[in-house]
């Protein structure tokens, strides 16, 4: 199965907002809530950001925000602030066959 | 302080075999399930494999599948890949993550992650 379909990069500047896109399939993304989402900035690990679509773990700012259409899950970061930049990945729970999916990954970077 | 330490990571030339290890502190270990992300230089992440709480019952990656075996020790609190048959396209570092311990339900993903080890196949 394929990996999910992020945009390669997007911009905004300091205060602004944007949003990335995380497109799937009935299968995964569309099945059910089990979407997250992952920032990394450059030779760390991977954070969890979101998680269940929309629920933000704690310590996460209230400038992410999660949610859900169909087969399309997205974030969106608002007041974008100089630390946000780095690379935000999607993943959805894709059943008991192919089990997870990650997207490809979106470069955020802040003007 | 929730605590992902992994090691044994290293150059090996193409066919070789490595183990990884991934050391857990900081939660009920035995109460969750863990899972290998490797990601390859310049790339993106990639699932590799994931093991339940109780060590019955595991998957792993179509591209891994027959060459690595998830295992773990929870007297130890470990989680280990074993990798055989080792290929250039393995070259990746490997993170180790536990799933459920933030989120309360494995499936909505890696809430904490190692800072991973560096595994180089190359001859």
């Amino acid at each position: 199965q394929s990996a999910l379909t992020q945009p390669r990069s997007v911009s905004g500047s300091p205060g602004q907002s944007v949003t990335i896109s995380c497109t799937g399939t009935s299968s995964d993304v569309g099945a059910n809530k089990y979407v997250s989402w992952y920032q990394q900035h450059p030779g760390k690990a991977p954070k969890l950001m979101i998680y269940d679509v929309d629920k933000r773990p704690s310590g996460v700012p209230d400038r992410f925000s999660g949610s859900k259409s169909a087969n399309t899950a997205s974030l969106t970061i608002s007041g974008l602030q100089a630390e946000d930049e780095a690379d935000y990945y999607c993943y959805s729970f894709a059943g008991s066959y192919t089990f997870v999916l990650f997207g490809g990954g979106t470069k955020l970077t802040v003007l | 302080e929730v605590q992902l330490v992994e090691s044994g990571g290293a150059l090996v030339q193409p066919g070789a075999s490595l183990r990884l290890s991934c050391a857990a502190s900081g939660f009920t270990f035995s109460g969750y399930s863990m899972n290998w992300v490797r990601q390859a230089p310049g790339k993106g992440l990639e699932w590799v494999s994931y093991i339940s709480s109780t060590g019955e019952t595991m998957f792993h990656a179509d591209s891994v599948q027959g060459r690595f075996t998830i295992s773990r020790d929870n007297a130890k609190n470990l989680v280990s890949l074993q990798m055989n048959s080792l290929r250039d396209e393995d070259t990746a570092v490997y993170f180790c993550a536990s799933a459920g311990v933030l989120t309360g339900y494995y499936k909505f993903g890696f809430d904490y992650w190692g800072p991973g080890t560096l595994v180089t196949v190359s001859s």
